[in-house]
């Protein structure tokens, strides 16, 4: 079964600190993997989005690596922001499917202290 | 402010009531979706639609019954649900590439949170 394994489940850092969230997945072969960032009662935004030939991707201060050999991802923020407190979830898209038939991490809750 | 509109954002219904969710999105994605998100779990998939057509159901209770009345517009019509389809329904939408949605990001709403007493 593909699965998509993320850690740590939960983090508190201070604001203005730099933090990784790391992604390990089962899922091959795979088009592209995704990270989103759900607020609380809203719905998810997404962050980064790699191909499988793709190591990094960047969006601000959200960067995204992706090894492809080892089948793990990670999310780098630095200079947190208090609105970076969030869920982030990491998201593959398996090949062969015609349409976006994710698989879903259980995501990383990410608290950011003043 | 997201994309995707959908409304109402919060609704509260009996057992016995029909109610209706509705999702708008003016980006001209022809690939919009239903997801079911329970507190602190990552969203479940139930329907995808695409050129208005359903192609993907995932084996969802027949008391969930979406439509798609134009490229615009997905609307998901609710009847007889049980407490434990409580939940945040999420609509999303993406483009469709001449290999799918392989690397198109879906696009998603706020969702209505929903409660069946």
């Amino acid at each position: 079964k593909n699965q998509v394994e993320q850690s740590p489940q939960s983090l508190i850092i201070l604001e203005g600190k730099n933090c990784t969230l790391q992604c390990n997945y089962t899922v091959s072969p795979f088009s592209n993997l995704r990270w989103y960032k759900q607020d609380t009662g809203r719905g998810p935004v997404s962050l980064t989005i790699m191909t499988f030939s793709e190591n990094t991707k960047s969006n601000g201060r959200y960067t995204a690596t992706l090894d492809a050999d080892t089948k793990q991802s990670s999310l780098h923020i630095t200079a947190s922001q208090l609105s970076d407190s969030a869920s982030y979830i990491c998201v593959v898209n398996p090949i062969g499917t015609g349409y976006s038939t994710l698989t879903f991490g259980k995501g990383t809750m990410l608290l950011v202290s003043p | 402010d997201t994309e995707v509109t959908q409304t109402p954002k919060h609704l509260v219904m009996g057992m016995t009531n029909k109610k209706s969710l509705k999702c708008e999105q003016h980006m001209g994605h022809r690939a919009m979706y239903w997801y079911k998100q329970k507190a602190k779990k990552p969203p479940e998939l139930m329907f995808v639609y695409s050129y208005e057509k359903l192609s993907i159901n995932e084996s969802v209770p027949s008391r969930f019954s979406p439509e798609c009345p134009n490229s615009s517009l997905l609307n998901l019509h609710l009847h007889a649900l049980q407490p434990e389809d409580s939940a945040l329904y999420l609509c999303a939408s993406s483009q469709v590439t001449a290999r799918g949605s392989y690397n198109s990001p879906l696009h998603f709403g706020n969702g209505t949170r929903l409660t069946v007493t």
